[in-house]
Order: structure tokens, then sequence, then C-alpha cells
């Protein structure tokens, strides 16, 4: 089955900074991938998502990277500020999203992400 | 508002008595799953549904259930909860090749 690699688990910034966050995934079936945020004692909320026909999506100062070849993919913030502050998780579908849809999500354990003004 | 609502969002119970999380969505969609996370291990997938009547295991099963009567509701059984149940459950949902939705989570503490 999937397996989904996240680092670094914590990461510390500057506000201002940029911040990177990397994922892994094994199953070459995988064609879907979603970045979730999780604010302390909150759901997690979808903020930008990716799939295998596109290398790179950008909304604003979030932009997500895709190289299927190495099965990784990676989650760019730019000039952070405080309110980026929050756990971030990436996801992979085990095999495709269109099989049916994908029928599960294999998250990363997570990088809590701290942005020091 | 499109919103996927669990109950009750905290509970404290026992060993061995029986509990239902509910779950419901508003959003006519057919898949509806369950996660449970714990520190340092993510989210992990407990059970998924695809449409009515139609369930399936996720990752870590074992001590739970699910049904799958009416498309809005996906409610998770604990027949015989025990202390390593103790977690942060989310009912998530989505609709055919969309995102996911989550709800706003249930903490379970089991004594």
């Amino acid at each position: 089955g999937e397996n989904v690699e996240q680092h670094p688990s914590t990461l510390s910034v500057q506000e201002g900074d940029s911040a990177v966050i990397k994922c892994t995934y094994s199953d070459s079936a995988s064609n879907y991938f979603p970045w979730y945020k999780q604010e302390l004692g909150k759901r997690p909320q979808l903020i930008i998502d990716i799939r295998s026909n596109v290398g790179e999506k950008k909304d604003q100062r979030i932009a997500v990277t895709l190289n299927k070849t190495a099965k990784h993919f990676s989650l760019h913030i730019t000039e952070t500020q405080p309110e980026d502050s929050a756990v971030y998780f990436c996801a992979a579908t085990e095999g495709s999203l269109f099989s049916g849809g994908y029928n599960k999500l294999i998250f990363g354990a997570g990088t809590r992400l701290a942005v020091h003004p | 508002e499109a919103q996927v609502t669990q109950n009750p969002r905290y509970l404290i119970t026992v060993t061995g008595k029986k509990l239902t999380v509910t779950c419901s969505q508003n959003m006519n969609h057919e898949y509806m799953s369950w996660y449970r996370q714990d520190p340092g291990l993510g989210l992990r997938q407990i059970y998924y549904s695809m449409n009515v009547e139609v369930t399936d295991k996720g990752d870590v099963p074992e001590g739970y259930k699910v049904s799958r009567k009416e498309k809005r509701n996906f409610p998770l059984i604990l027949e015989s909860p025990s202390p390593n149940q103790t977690s942060l459950y989310f009912c998530a949902s989505r609709g055919y090749g969309g995102p996911q939705h989550f709800g706003d989570g249930t903490r379970l503490s089991i004594l």
C-alpha cells in the first residue's frame, strides 16, 4: 500500500522568510496530492492540491511542486506570516483518483510550522 | 452552508461502554471516511464508504464498526471501547474527484 513520509516534523522560521515542507510517496499509481493546514484545536483544511498531470500549482503565497519520477512533492510558503503557524499535512491517494475516485487518502505525519514575528 | 457535522465534540467514557459518534454531511457526497489523529502519527483512516451500503476497512479498523444506511450519515460505532481508542476522531466527505471536507472532530477519552 501507499506510504507517505513528511519532513521536517518541525520547522521554525522568521516572519517574511520562506518555508518548504517535503513529502515522498511510494505508490506510482497515486495521482492526487492535497495539502492540509490544521490550526490548534481545529479541523484540517485543504489549502492546495495538485494532480499528477501538472508539475506545479500556485495560489498566492502558497505553491506545490510535484516530481512524479522521484515520487516527491513539496509545499512552498513565501513571505510567511504569524498566522501561517499551524500543522501542515501532505497526503497521497492509494491508487488513482479516477478509479472510482480515491478510496484511501494516506497522510504524512505532519509538520509543525512556527512563524516568529 | 456546506458542512460535515460530528457529534458529540467531546466524550469521556469508560472501558466497555458502547458508544456511537454520528457524522452527517449536507453536500450529497458519495464518499465518507473516518480518521483518527494521534500525536506523531498523522491522520489514519479507520473506515470509508463509497456509497449507501458500501463500506470498507481503512488502515486501523480493529475495534470499530460503521454503517451507511443513508447517503448523508456515516456513524462510527465502538462496541466495547478500550483506552487505546482514546484519540481525536474526524469524519470527512467528498464528491467524486473532489476535495475532502473534514468535520470539526470528536475528542474521545476512554478510561
